[in-house]
């Protein structure tokens, strides 16, 4: 089965403070998608990788920047943390084409005081 | 931009009685996949349609794809306790990458 591990389950930040959010996966999936979900808007993109290094913008990519050093691992980065982060991010990864379903990791659950 | 449409939000059911969400878009989609998320839980795909026309069944779910595959619907018959969550569709539309999600139907059983 493939696993999706979020770094943290629950966080707890106060505004202005560089956050990082991690995600690792174990599949070897060239796809990986940064996601934040708020109640009644569903799952919006913020930023997602299709290979190391490589990185595009989402639906939502203002105050958030992502990082794939390696494979397995994709960053999201809240430069400077406001209150309108405060939200439920969710990491997936995808192996091959947009046919194949999205694995999710099980999401950081982020306040920002 | 592009956009798959899901409704209801919300629908409360009676244990036992069925259930449908329905997703519509105003342009031809070239697939539609499901997926399930429960309270507290992460999205857990469901399964994927790509043909006109298309219907699946997984025990009680049944899966639909349009004729104009510009909709999809997912049914439950008599629902259980274990159905309760929240139920996206998304497509891929016409992108390489990502997929446009619906805002989701929330399933939720009465006591």
């Amino acid at each position: 089965d493939v696993k999706v591990t979020q770094s943290s389950r629950y966080l707890v930040k106060r505004t202005g403070e560089k956050v990082f959010l991690e995600c690792v996966q174990d599949m070897d999936h060239e796809n990986m998608f940064w996601y934040r979900q708020d109640p009644g808007l569903g799952l919006r993109l913020i930023y997602f990788s299709y290979d190391v290094k490589m990185k595009e913008k989402g639906d939502i990519p203002e105050g958030y920047s992502v990082s794939r050093e390696k494979k397995e691992r994709f960053s999201l980065i809240l430069e400077s943390a406001s209150t309108n982060q405060t939200s439920m991010y969710l990491c997936a990864s995808r192996k091959g084409g947009t046919s194949q379903p999205q694995h999710f990791g099980d999401g950081t659950r982020l306040s920002i005081l | 931009g592009q956009q798959v449409m899901q409704i209801p939000q919300y629908q409360h059911v009676q244990e036992g009685e069925d259930f449908t969400t329905y997703c519509n878009s105003s342009t031809t989609l070239s697939n539609i996949q499901w997926y399930k998320q429960r309270p507290g839980g992460h999205p857990v795909f469901l399964i994927q349609l790509v043909k006109s026309g298309e219907v699946k069944k997984q025990k009680r779910l049944t899966f639909q794809f349009g004729e104009a595959k510009k909709n999809s619907s997912l049914h439950i018959t008599a629902t259980q306790t274990t159905d309760v969550g929240t139920y996206f569709c998304a497509s891929t539309m016409d992108s390489n990458y990502q997929l446009i999600w619906g805002a989701g139907t929330k399933l939720i059983i009465k006591p």
